[in-house]
């Protein structure tokens, strides 16, 4: 089955406690990229990668590392986490770019307390 | 980048036609219009996308107006389960000066029994 899926689903942590949320996709997509989601501000690009070792800042990129080792991977890295990075996250997968459709992980829910 | 504005919120009754509205009237030639749906607790999802002509597929139909300033998703029966957060989005082809994909708050639409 064609899917993205993320992990943790859930995290409660500390501030400054260095953490990682893992995204995988298994349709061979070039693009990936990582959305927070916040009330009332809705879906925010946080980073996007285009291909293996190719990344790009999105809207709100301060505070979020990515890496792109492997097409199918794409973690997403909170080094030294704060509360207002308490927010609903999801990562998507696409062919090739924007202009395909997209394809979203479940999403993680992240507290930092 | 390219904005669309939609309404807050709309309402149907289940088995009855739905016409959510999306004005973009700064879109450029080349920008694609895509529609994603979020439902309660879920990533977005892909409903359908177009250029010019309309469009339809097993989930709705996209009807995008002559001068492309607007467009309309409809749903030609609605059921429980397609209430959810609508967004239309404009995107960048490849080669495009940015590939960001720009949420906006999106129309949430309910559907009465």
């Amino acid at each position: 089955e064609a899917q993205v899926t993320q992990n943790p689903r859930y995290l409660i942590t500390v501030t400054g406690k260095k953490l990682t949320v893992t995204c995988s996709q298994n349709m061979n997509h070039e693009y990936m990229s990582w959305y927070r989601q916040d009330p009332g501000l809705g879906l925010r690009q946080i980073y996007y990668s285009m291909n293996v070792e190719v990344t790009d800042k999105g809207d709100v990129p301060e505070g979020y590392k990515v890496s792109r080792k492997e097409k199918r991977n794409f973690p997403l890295i909170l080094e030294s986490p704060s509360p207002n990075q308490t927010s609903l996250y999801f990562c998507a997968s696409s062919w090739r770019g924007n202009a395909d459709t997209q394809y979203f992980g479940p999403g993680t829910r992240l507290t930092v307390l | 980048d390219a904005k669309t504005t939609q309404p807050n919120s709309m309402e149907s009754n289940e088995e009855e036609p739905v016409h959510l509205p999306c004005n973009h009237s700064t879109i450029s030639g080349t920008d694609y219009i895509h529609w994603y749906r979020q439902l309660p607790s879920q990533g977005p999802e892909y409903v359908i996308h177009g250029l010019t002509s309309n469009v339809n597929n097993r989930m709705a139909s996209l009807a995008i107006a002559e001068d492309r300033k607007s467009s309309t998703l409809i749903l030609h029966r609605a059921t429980l389960r397609d209430a959810a957060v609508y967004y239309c989005i404009l995107t960048t082809p490849y080669g495009g000066a940015t590939n960001k994909l720009i949420f906006g708050t999106g129309t949430l639409l309910a559907v009465q029994p």
